[in-house]
Parts: C-alpha cells; sequence; structure tokens
C-alpha cells in the first residue's frame, strides 16, 4: 500500500530532550516536506527536500533541523524541544518538487507535547 | 503575497442539509493550483481535489462539488446532503508557480459538524 509513515504516533517529551520523528514514504516521491499545524493558524512548512542531499528552508525551520540521506526517509530532528513546540507534526511527499501541480500526500500525523 | 482564507471557523448542521465552505486566495501568479485536504477526527489528512488555475470548470465527485471562480478568487467546496461521516476540519490549499513552488499555502481550516 502506498502511504508515508511516521512515527512516533504520540511523543511527551521535556524541555531540552533532543528528539527525532521518522517519516519514510514508499512512493519514490522525490520531494519530502515537514509541516506543522497549530489552532487557528492551519498548516505551515518547517522544512522540504527536492530529492537527496537537498533541504531548505520553509516558513517556521528554527529549532528544527532534518536531513535527507536517502529518498525514502526524511526525519525531523529537535536538538532542544521548547513548549512552544508543542504541535501536531505532519510528513508529506509528492512525486516531484517545485512542480505545483503535484498532489502531496500525508502521513498520519505526530502529536508532541513539549513540558 | 500569497493567502488562503478560510474565514467560517466552524459550522454546525444537521444530517441532509446541504453546506458550503468558502475559500479565498491571493495569488500574484497566473499558474496556480488549489486543493481540498480533508482532516476527520482520527486526524490524518485526506487529499480531496486539485483544481489548476487554467480549468474554471464546476466539478462533481458524489455528494462533494467545488466551484471555481477566477474573478472572485474563490474555491468554495459544497457538500450535498450531509452526513455525520463528513464531520470534519477542511483544509483549503494553494501552490504556486516560481519561486514558491516547494509549499503548500494552507487556510486555517473549517469545522463541520454534521448531527444525526
Amino acid at each position: 500500500e502506498a502511504q508515508v509513515t511516521q512515527n512516533p504516533r504520540y511523543l511527551i517529551t521535556v524541555t531540552g530532550k533532543k528528539l527525532t520523528v521518522t517519516c519514510s514514504q514508499n512512493m519514490n516521491h522525490e520531494y519530502m516536506s515537514w509541516y506543522r499545524q497549530d489552532p487557528g493558524l492551519g498548516l505551515r512548512q518547517i522544512y522540504y527536500s527536492m530529492n537527496v542531499e537537498v533541504t531548505d528552508k520553509g516558513d517556521v525551520p528554527e529549532g528544527y533541523k532534518v536531513s535527507r540521506k536517502e529518498k525514502r526517509n526524511f526525519p525531523l530532528i529537535l536538538e532542544s524541544p521548547s513548549p512552544n513546540q508543542t504541535s501536531l507534526y505532519f510528513c508529506a511527499s509528492s512525486l516531484w518538487g517545485g512542480v505545483p501541480q503535484e498532489t502531496q500526500y500525508f502521513g498520519p500525523g505526530t502529536r508532541l507535547l513539549v513540558l | 503575497a500569497q493567502k488562503v482564507t478560510q474565514a467560517q471557523t466552524e459550522i454546525s448542521v444537521v444530517e441532509k442539509e446541504d453546506v458550503t465552505l468558502d475559500c479565498v486566495y491571493e495569488t500574484r501568479d497566473t499558474t496556480y493550483y488549489l486543493f481540498w485536504y480533508k482532516q476527520p477526527p482520527s486526524g490524518e489528512l485526506v487529499f480531496l481535489i486539485r483544481r489548476n488555475s487554467f480549468d474554471e470548470q464546476n466539478e462533481i465527485s458524489g455528494r462533494y462539488s467545488w466551484n471555481f471562480q477566477k474573478s472572485t478568487s474563490s474555491f468554495n467546496f459544497t457538500i450535498t446532503a450531509s452526513q455525520v461521516v463528513d464531520s470534519a476540519v477542511y483544509f483549503c490549499a494553494l501552490s504556486e508557480g516560481g519561486d514558491n513552488t516547494d509549499k503548500l499555502i494552507f487556510g486555517t481550516g473549517t469545522r463541520l459538524q454534521v448531527f444525526p
């Protein structure tokens, strides 16, 4: 089944404790992206990747890191989480980057609470 | 600047009523794409439709229909004979060409509650 998977689905952590949220897709998509969803703000892009070893900042990159060592994986790293990073996180992928008509398919979401 | 506005924060209807979710967008591009996604209570985002800026034909898919009007920069979504399973948050999103091809710009979402 074609899908985007994220792990963990739920995470409670404390301020300053490094964490990684994994994202994997099995559709051989070139483009992957991370969004966060906050009440009243919709979804905002954190980072995106056009292909392996190519990543770039989105609208709200502060406090996050990403890597793209393999085509299928795009982990989101919070080196020192803070309470304002409490949010619902979505990973997405599409066949190509730089092509506005490509539909992005989303993972199930990761709900993060930082105490 | 690019922007998507969903002015309706929450809508409540009774089953079998028709309901329209509004979406107004701003863009300077002549080529752009509009999307609707559904987020049910389980939380995932489900793709519903994609429409390009050159195709103003309305689209119907079962009980769902979309009305795209460039003159008013709107891409409204209507559910006919709503059902309880339609209860969800619905997001409208915009994708542009040029320097902004690499992200979807989302509205803030409309929460639809359908009561039995």
